[in-house]
């Protein structure tokens, strides 16, 4: 079988740093993808990693280690726009579709 | 830029009946997804198109077919709808079927079958 394991909810303050993780088990892996969504609305990209280390765009960053099968997305000066459910997808090999988990709802209070 | 765009945006059925998602993006994408989210559920691939031309099956193809009508349309099709098929359906597309290619999704379609 094939799983991708990320936290259901997530809580922070306004300013702070969160980390959402996610490990996933599959048959193959070619990349790991996050997307976010507002209030389930259309889901947006945020990130892309398909080797090792740390992928910086603006506040926000992801990580991959194949080697544990595992990434997080690091969401750092948090605002409240941040509020969202987060999602990391899976791709097993190249031209086939993503596999999401079942998301993180980040709750951002001032 | 229109992006992607999903027609109709709500819709209520009666079981038995049948339906048809429509589905057109601009961007030129070669590859286009729909998708069902439940609560709780994340986002279930129902079925994929990688080229124009082909169709492949998601994790919950069952109950549902697709048309990938040409490379700017894919439709998703219900012919005797059931309950267990309300969800929210989201379209997606990207320029190939890598996950370096962002998918761009509509805005969904939530359907209830009553």
């Amino acid at each position: 079988g094939q799983s991708l394991e990320q936290p259901s909810e997530v809580t922070a303050v306004e300013g702070a740093i969160v980390q959402i993780n996610c490990t996933y088990q599959t048959s193959g892996f070619y990349g790991l993808s996050w997307y976010q969504q507002h209030d389930g609305g259309a889901p947006t990209f945020l990130s892309y990693n398909a080797l090792d280390g740390l992928e910086e765009t603006g506040r926000f960053s992801s990580f991959l280690s194949r080697s544990d099968s595992y990434g997080y997305l690091l969401l750092q000066e948090l605002q409240m726009k941040d509020s969202a459910s987060y999602f990391c997808a899976v791709q097993k090999k190249a031209g086939t579709a993503l596999i999401f988990g079942k998301g993180t709802t980040l709750s951002v209070s001032s | 830029n229109a992006g992607v765009t999903q027609t109709p945006k709500f819709q209520v059925l009666k079981t038995g009946q049948s339906m048809t998602l429509q589905c057109a993006q601009d961007m030129n994408h070669n590859s286009m997804y729909w998708y069902r989210q439940d609560p709780g559920m994340g986002l279930r691939l129902i079925y994929y198109s990688a080229s124009e031309g082909t169709t492949d099956k998601g994790e919950v193809p069952n109950g549902y077919n697709v048309s990938r009508l040409n490379k700017r349309e894919f439709s998703l099709r219900l012919e005797s709808a059931a309950p267990s098929q309300t969800s929210v359906y989201f379209c997606a597309s990207s320029g190939w079927a890598d996950s370096n290619q962002p998918q761009h999704f509509g805005d969904g379609t939530r359907l209830s079958i009553l």
